[in-house]
């Protein structure tokens, strides 16, 4: 079964900085996908970014970008320029079947 | 875009009494729906997963005689909690995935979830 992992369960950073949210995961499957989702206050699950792991690029989606490194199973994501909408709980999430698997989840904090 | 629509956002029952929580995907046809489940500051646990037309397909460790599901058709599916107890009470949460995508890998959708609680 895979697993993920989130080591930081709650981190705080300065509006317009940058903050970096790790995530290991584990298995034994080749193909598969990785996200990030955001759950706000309000509880809505929203996807943040999304890695194929047969694409050696990193993703990128505005200020959100992710860092994937296949050997080593890891795959954090980066924002920058933080806002204070960026306040929420966010989950990595794995997929090689058509089931999701999350972490524990980072709840971050965007300090005024 | 694609949009997973839950009901009701919180219901709050007595113990005993079933509580029957929807899930309707508004524009897009889903013959796949998943029920999760998460506990205060925890992650999203998978219940279970409804198919359309057949049996739902239940996570080791829930019961499902307890969490009945049914996906009668390509946009509806239920989760319904039967006697409910005080430890039931949760923060439920469905999604889907747009079948037309033609992939299994393609974004599900959430919907917003609903606040369970039992007195």
């Amino acid at each position: 079964a895979q697993t993920v992992t989130q080591s930081q369960p709650e981190m705080s950073v300065q509006e317009a900085e940058t903050v970096t949210l790790s995530c290991t995961y584990d298995t034994s499957e080749n193909n598969y996908y990785l996200f990030w989702y955001k759950q706000p206050p309000s509880r809505q699950m929203i996807l943040v970014i999304r890695q194929e792991a047969y694409k050696q690029q990193n993703a990128t989606e505005n200020r959100f970008s992710v860092n994937f490194q296949k050997a080593a199973k890891s795959f954090s994501l980066k924002i920058s320029d933080s806002q204070l909408g960026d306040t929420a709980m966010y989950f990595c999430a794995f997929q090689s079947t058509e089931k999701l698997t999350f972490g524990t989840g980072t709840r971050l904090t965007i300090i005024p | 875009g694609a949009v997973v629509s839950q009901h009701p956002s919180w219901v709050i029952c007595k113990s005993g009494t079933s509580v029957k929580i929807e899930c309707r995907s508004l524009d897009f046809q889903a013959t796949t729906m998943f029920w999760y489940r998460q506990f205060p500051k925890q992650s999203l646990m998978l219940m279970a997963t409804s198919n359309e037309g057949s049996k739902a397909t239940y996570e080791q460790g829930v019961e499902k005689d307890k969490f009945l599901i049914n996906h009668a058709s390509l946009t509806l599916s239920t989760l319904t909690v039967t006697s409910a107890h005080p430890e039931d009470s949760s923060f439920y949460i469905c999604s889907a995935r747009d079948m037309g995508t033609g992939s299994y890998n393609s974004p599900l959708h959430f919907g917003n979830g609903t606040r369970l609680t039992v007195t």
